[in-house]
């Protein structure tokens, strides 16, 4: 069974411009997480989808969307970069269930710099 | 508001010796507990959960983990560690009402020969 793909690995922006990162969750899952894990910060929550809808969010600035497509693939915009954004963002996807009992599986992540 | 303390950055350990992560959690309803473990350039792996019943938890690679609501912990131990076990170690905290993860700053687990 494949696990979470995450694309691109690494991505590099300049200040102001805007990313695009991508997730694909495990098959058969319907909901997809996304982290940030800056350093010095830790892992911070960013954004929840759950059947395509946001389900929750996190203490972001609103620069930060994303969207859940039918087919539960995720991507994760984030606008008018700044440099504190550098970071690596994490996926991670649940199956359907029990919401806060499902054991979350993450993905390799995309580092994103912006210079 | 929910909040996780890891009370260590670093532990250093030499290999065969027992180790214990330390976490603590603040939150004013019931929580769900988790330890995820993320190596060199990886994604996070699940090492244990704890929902309900027994305080104590087995996960994978020898891990332990014991639930204590009356100190609001949940310590991750292994009897004897190796070179492998070297990583950095998440403690995370669920509300049942929501299905986020409130992480920790984890704690780096540095096994020396």
């Amino acid at each position: 069974e494949a696990g979470v793909t995450q694309s691109p690995t690494h991505l590099i922006k300049t200040r102001g411009q805007q990313a695009t990162l991508r997730c694909s969750p495990i098959s058969g899952h319907t909901s997809v997480y996304w982290y940030q894990q800056a350093l010095g910060l830790g892992l911070q929550f960013l954004l929840w989808y759950d059947e395509g809808e946001e389900r929750n969010r996190g203490n972001f600035p609103p620069r930060f969307s994303g969207r859940q497509f039918p087919n539960y693939s995720s991507e994760l915009n984030v606008n008018a970069l700044e440099l504190e954004d550098s970071a690596l963002y994490l996926c991670a996807s649940s199956s359907p269930g029990q919401g806060p009992q499902e054991t979350q599986y993450f993905g390799p992540g995309t580092r994103l710099l912006v210079l | 508001a929910q909040s996780v303390t890891q009370l260590d950055s670093q532990v250093p350990v030499f290999e065969e010796a027992p180790v214990e992560l330390r976490c603590n959690y603040s939150s004013s309803v019931s929580v769900y507990l988790f330890w995820y473990v993320q190596y060199p350039n990886q994604g996070l792996q699940l090492l244990l959960k704890y929902l309900s019943g027994s305080t104590l938890v087995k996960g994978i690679n020898g891990f332990e983990a014991e639930f204590n609501k009356s100190q609001t912990s949940f310590h991750l131990r292994k009897p004897s560690v190796h070179i492998s076990d070297t990583a950095e170690y998440f403690c995370a905290v669920s509300d049942p009402g929501y299905s986020t993860l409130t992480f920790g700053k984890g704690t780096m687990l540095l096994v020396s020969p």
